[in-house]
């Protein structure tokens, strides 16, 4: 069974400090991986989509990194800011053109 | 201002009662899809279509139904059949459908729909 597991569940760091979400997968075969940033009550936004051969991908101070052998993701934020406060989702496009398998998310908490 | 727009942001359903979400874009995008989100799960695939008139069955289609009579338009209706609506439901959209082809997928704000 297709499955994407995220890490932690929820994390609370301090303004400026940097953090990394993990995301592990079992999808197979494997098209591309996803992150977005879902704002509370909001749809989620897309950040970063890496295909096999990409193994870091860059969006302003989000940076992900994929290694496809070993089937994990990881979303580093580098000084973190009030505003990314959110859910960050992980998600993984199989063999199917409109199938796509979603993590949980990680509910991120910037305290000041 | 080009997007998805979802419509209400929130609902009330009684029991027995059918509702309808709106979900219209202008993107001229072919593929539109329907999403439900439960607290700390991943998000499940109601139905999606990838052309006027036509849609297929995702994950969790059973007490739903669609149509897409529009390109820019694809409603969702939560039917009383659906025991357990309370969620909350994200319409998408992508250029054609394939999204094995890093094809990006834009998302409405949401309706959250809730039990009376």
């Amino acid at each position: 069974k297709n499955q994407v597991e995220q890490s932690p569940q929820s994390l609370i760091i301090l303004e400026g400090k940097n953090c990394t979400l993990q995301c592990n997968y079992t999808v197979s075969p494997f098209s591309n991986l996803r992150w977005y940033k879902q704002d509370t009550g909001r749809g989620p936004v897309s950040l970063t989509i890496m295909t096999f051969s990409e193994n870091t991908k860059s969006n302003g101070r989000y940076t992900a990194t994929l290694d496809a052998d070993t089937k994990q993701s990881s979303l580093h934020i580098t000084a973190s800011q009030l505003s990314d406060s959110a859910s960050y989702i992980c998600v993984v496009s199989g063999d199917a053109g409109n199938m796509l398998t979603f993590g949980g998310g990680t509910r991120l908490m910037v305290k000041p | 201002d080009g997007g998805i727009t979802q419509s209400p942001k929130y609902l009330f359903r009684k029991e027995g009662q059918n509702v309808t979400l709106s979900c219209e874009q202008n993107l001229n995008h072919d593929a539109m899809y329907w999403y439900r989100q439960d607290p700390g799960q991943g998000l499940r695939l109601i139905y999606y279509s990838q052309i006027v008139n036509d849609f297929q069955k995702g994950d969790i289609a059973e007490g739903y139904s669609v149509s897409r009579e529009k390109k820019e338009s694809f409603p969702l209706t939560v039917t009383s059949a659906q025991k357990n609506p309370t969620a909350f439901y994200l319409c998408a959209s992508s250029m054609t459908g394939d999204l094995t082809a890093n094809e990006k997928l834009f998302f409405g704000s949401g309706t959250q729909l809730s039990v009376l």
